[in-house]
């Protein structure tokens, strides 16, 4: 079984150019989670979906940031205007039904702005 | 205060040793705590879980300490493929939400 599918595996983009992150969570599982990874900041929930709808986005750091679940098997996150600072790995993770703890990650994004 | 606080190592020790971690967590109303493992430019990805009553799993022990807030992992008998970031992880009582804290480097050497 496929695990979680993240595309691209790598992106590089000028600054002010809008990004788009991909996701494909697993079969069955009902939980996705968007995450970033930097090494001051570590890693990082930026927002999380149960059953197509986003819970909680607390951790989405400003408007420029958006993220959307429009069906089981597929998951965007959007930066737009990127800027430099926006430079991480971005992570999908998923997790079954009442196992939320136990989440697969996906392979990651690694974004640089220039 | 970080919600998560873990030694960022590295912790650099030889094949066959014994190592411990710790980490401490500020919120007391924390629910159920884990251990993940992140190889160098990989996902993170679930070690084990980490109970009152503590568990082990093999070379690897976890315990928890509700009344300080802390909780550990032992690795005895280290080999070379534990090398890793060991990701301490706590979910707060609030919704499904998955805190790690920075990570604890481990280098096992031969």
């Amino acid at each position: 079984d496929a695990g979680v599918i993240q595309s691209p595996r790598h992106e590089v983009t000028e600054m002010g150019q809008e990004v788009t992150l991909r996701c494909k969570p697993i079969s069955g599982h009902d939980y996705l989670f968007w995450y970033r990874q930097t090494m001051m900041r570590g890693l990082e929930l930026l927002i999380y979906f149960n059953n197509n709808v986003p819970i909680d986005d607390s951790g989405m750091p400003e408007d420029r940031f958006s993220a959307k679940m429009p069906n089981a098997s597929f998951s965007t996150l959007k930066i737009q205007p990127s800027e430099p600072r926006d430079s991480a790995v971005y992570f999908c993770a998923s997790s079954r039904p009442g196992t939320t703890h136990e989440q697969y990650f996906g392979p990651g994004t690694r974004l640089t702005v220039t | 205060r970080k919600e998560v606080e873990q030694d960022p190592g590295p912790f650099n020790v030889p094949e066959g040793a014994t190592v411990a971690f710790n980490c401490t967590y500020s919120n007391s109303a924390s629910q159920s705590f884990f251990w993940y493992r992140q190889d160098c430019r990989k996902e993170p990805k679930l070690l084990m879980s980490v109970y009152s009553s503590g568990n082990e799993d093999g070379r690897f022990t976890a315990q928890l300490n509700r009344a300080s807030q802390y909780i550990s992992l032992l690795i005895r008998d280290s080999k070379l493929s534990d090398s890793a970031t060991y990701l301490c992880v706590v979910n707060l009582s609030r919704g499904n939400k998955l805190v790690f804290g920075a990570g604890t480097i481990l280098r096992v050497k031969s």
